[in-house]
């Protein structure tokens, strides 16, 4: 199947700075990559949608400003959390899909952040 | 968007049974997907199943779209089975609504 590759898989930084984290389709092009939030011992909630070349959808309760997203080519996607709090530290996970194909989503290692 | 929910919660299992993971869902789909969620996180696609049956070694899934329900067959279960599966639809090309998942374990 399609891989897709996400980066930093672990990060540590302090209260009030940014985190970026990439997310890469490496075999297909992507113009949708969709970014989720998992707590401990919960599901997968959608954060946003990620667009090839126009902004990106947020969910409703999801601070745009504070989540930036920029999918600036067809196969990276960026999701940069922004003067990180403590309460963002979280599991955060993204996806893609090779439509060419069909509409199978796969996912990235997921990035576990850790405020301090 | 679509409505997944998940059947049971919670199992465990002794080495060697076998098991039924049952996924609901609210609305026709174009994608349905189950997965295993590994200790570190990462979410191993299982089938990519919006209709039919699959069968992957000891692992099977069947979607029976018209009645909106997929199944995940679990046989002859080992302790590397464990962990917790996502079960996952999607319609019209839209991001994947995930179950609360079922967390599983096997013991020796």
């Amino acid at each position: 199947g399609a891989v897709v590759s996400q980066h930093p898989s672990r990060v540590i930084c302090k209260s009030g700075t940014s985190v970026k984290i990439e997310c890469r389709s490496l075999d297909f092009q992507a113009t949708t990559m969709f970014w989720y939030r998992q707590f401990p011992k919960k599901s997968l909630m959608l954060m946003a949608t990620s667009n090839e070349g126009s902004k990106a959808t947020y969910e409703q309760g999801v601070e745009k400003d504070k989540f930036l997203i920029n999918h600036a080519s067809l196969t990276l996607s960026t999701l940069t959390v922004t003067s990180a709090h403590p309460e963002d530290s979280s599991f955060y996970i993204c996806s893609a899909e090779d439509r060419v194909v069909n509409t199978e989503a796969f996912f990235g290692q997921g990035t576990r952040l850790t405020v301090v | 968007g679509i409505q997944v929910e998940q059947s049971p919660p919670d199992l465990i299992l002794q080495e060697g049974a076998n098991s039924t993971l049952r996924c609901n869902f609210s609305d026709s789909v174009n994608n349905l997907q189950w997965f295993h969620q590994n200790p570190w996180g990462q979410l191993i696609n299982l089938f990519y199943i919006p209709s039919g049956t699959k069968q992957n070694g000891r692992l099977s899934a069947t979607t029976v779209a018209t009645e909106r329900y997929s199944l995940l067959y679990i046989s002859s279960s080992q302790t590397t089975d464990s962990g917790v599966y996502f079960c996952a639809a999607s319609n019209s090309g839209y991001a994947l609504n995930f179950g609360k998942g079922t967390s599983l374990l096997v013991t020796p």
